[in-house]
C-alpha cells in the first residue's frame, strides 16, 4: 500500500457529509476503487470508478477522480453511525496484471 | 452463494508452535490472495495464486511463512515457528479473470492471529 496515501483518520457528526481522501501514484491507473471494512468484517467492494470518468454518484456515495492530480476522493452525505469502518482506496495498475494496490485505510468515525 | 470462508476465525498460540490457515475461495473464482492486516503496516498483499498456481510471493515476510493451494478449493498459509511479530489479522480473497473489468476482490471474514 505505499503507493496509494490516506489519511489514517476521519471523526464527523452523523448527518453531516464525510469527504475521504486519497492520492494515488499511477496515472495510467484504470480503475480506482473504495473498499469498506467494518468491525470485525473483511473488505468489501463499496464502488468503483473508471479511469475516463471524473465523477460517479450512487446514492449517498459520490465518487470524485482528478487524474491530472492523482487524486480520488468518496464522499457520503448524511453521514450514519453505520458508516463507521475503515474505507480502502485502491487502483489497478493497467498491463496485464489486474492485482489492485492498497491504501492503508481511513478510519471513519461518527459521533451521534 | 458461499462467500470466502477462512478458519479459524480466531488463534491464540505460543510463540514457536505451528500455525496453520485456512481458506475456502469462492467457487470459480481462479484467483486466490492472501494478505495480512496490522494497525503498523495496514494492508499487505502475501501472495497471490492463479488457477492454483503461486504467481507472486514477493510478499512473504520470510521461510517461517508457507502457502499451499492443493487444489480450486482450498489453501492454507502457514507459520512455522511462529513469533510474537505474526501477530495479524490474515485475509483471504478470490476473484475471477471474467470478472478482469472491475477487478473486483472478494475478502473473508479474516483469520485473527495473537502469537503470546
Amino acid at each position: 500500500g505505499e503507493d496509494v496515501e490516506q489519511s489514517l483518520f476521519l471523526s464527523v457528526r452523523e448527518g453531516d457529509s464525510s469527504v475521504i481522501n486519497c492520492t494515488y501514484t499511477d496515472s495510467s491507473s484504470t480503475y480506482l476503487y473504495w473498499y469498506k471494512q467494518e468491525p470485525g468484517a473483511g473488505l468489501q467492494l463499496l464502488t468503483y470508478i473508471f479511469s475516463n470518468m471524473d465523477m460517479k454518484q450512487d446514492q449517498r456515495l459520490t465518487v470524485l477522480l482528478n487524474k491530472k492530480d492523482k487524486h480520488l476522493s468518496l464522499r457520503i452525505a448524511d453521514t450514519q453511525t453505520g458508516d463507521s469502518a475503515i474505507y480502502f482506496c485502491a487502483e489497478r495498475p493497467p498491463g496485464g496484471s489486474y492485482i489492485p494496490t492498497f491504501g492503508r485505510g481511513t478510519s471513519l468515525i461518527v459521533h451521534p | 452463494d458461499a462467500g470466502v470462508i477462512q478458519s479459524p476465525r480466531h488463534e491464540v498460540t505460543e510463540m514457536g508452535q505451528e500455525v496453520t490457515l485456512r481458506c475456502k475461495p469462492i467457487s470459480g473464482h481462479d484467483y486466490l490472495f492472501w494478505y495480512r492486516q496490522t494497525m503498523m503496516r495496514g494492508l499487505e498483499l502475501l501472495i497471490y495464486f492463479n488457477n492454483n498456481v503461486p504467481i507472486d510471493d514477493s510478499g512473504m515476510p520470510e521461510d517461517r511463512f508457507s502457502a499451499k493451494m492443493p487444489n480450486a478449493s482450498f489453501s492454507t498459509l502457514k507459520i512455522q515457528p511462529s513469533e510474537p511479530r505474526d501477530s495479524a489479522v490474515y485475509f483471504c480473497a478470490s476473484s475471477r479473470t471474467v470478472s478482469r473489468r472491475t477487478g473486483e476482490l472478494f475478502f473473508g471474514e479474516g483469520s485473527r492471529l495473537t502469537v503470546l
